[in-house]
């Protein structure tokens, strides 16, 4: 099976504007998970989704939003950008079965200038 | 709210055992879960143990948990230089969403 795969890898943005990520689950995977990894404050929870509908959000400003799409596939946008949106977004999938462990993907690195 | 503790840094010869420590503070969480890091790349799953277990093995990693203490640890039996990476503990206390350590930088001296 493929891993989660996550697009863009890079992004380089300016301070204002906005940007969406997006990620793809291993298949048959329904929930998607989002965290932000920053040297500060480490791995933080965004939000998760499952079939097509938040089930659980992180404390994050109402700038960061998400969405899923029938076929599991998430985007998260975060619009008017700060310096401090700079970070690796991490996705993760799992499968609502046993232990519902989160396998992640390569993560995007965006950067806000 | 959740605070999953671990030591920063860790040292170790190539060929010995490693052990990486962590505690976290939810005693509801059903599971938790060791993840490393290498540079430039996400996270990737090594084990995980369910709460209701005292070890598990797998291949050189055994984990240990001790629920009393809320302290969960990572053996990782003769290390190699590509064990060097960041080490995350996590606990899913209910909720689908994990709450991590600071996370473990393991360098392996050859």
């Amino acid at each position: 099976k493929a891993g989660v795969t996550q697009t863009p890898r890079y992004l380089i943005k300016t301070r204002g504007q906005q940007v969406t990520l997006s990620c793809s689950p291993i298949s048959g995977h329904r929930s998607v998970s989002w965290y932000q990894q920053t040297p500060g404050q480490g791995l933080q929870f965004l939000f998760e989704y499952f079939s097509e509908t938040q089930r659980n959000k992180g404390n994050f400003p109402g700038r960061f939003s998400g969405r899923q799409f029938s076929n599991s596939r998430s985007e998260m946008n975060v619009s008017t950008l700060e310096l401090g949106d700079s970070a690796l977004y991490l996705c993760a999938s799992s499968s609502p079965q046993g232990s519902d462990t989160q396998y992640f993907g390569p993560g995007t690195r965006l950067t806000v200038l | 709210g959740e605070d999953v503790e671990q030591s920063l840094f860790l040292s170790v010869r190539e060929g010995d055992s490693s052990v990486i420590n962590c505690t976290y503070t939810d005693s509801s969480s059903t599971y938790l879960y060791w993840y490393k890091q290498e540079p430039g790349a996400g996270l990737q799953l090594l084990t995980y143990i369910f709460s209701n277990m005292d070890m598990k093995q797998d291949q050189r990693l055994t984990v240990l948990l001790n629920k009393k203490d809320k302290h969960l640890s990572l053996r990782i039996a003769d290390t190699q230089t590509g064990d060097s990476a960041i080490y995350f503990c996590a606990e899913k206390p209910g909720a689908n969403n994990l709450f991590f350590g600071t996370g473990t930088r393991l360098t392996v001296i050859p």
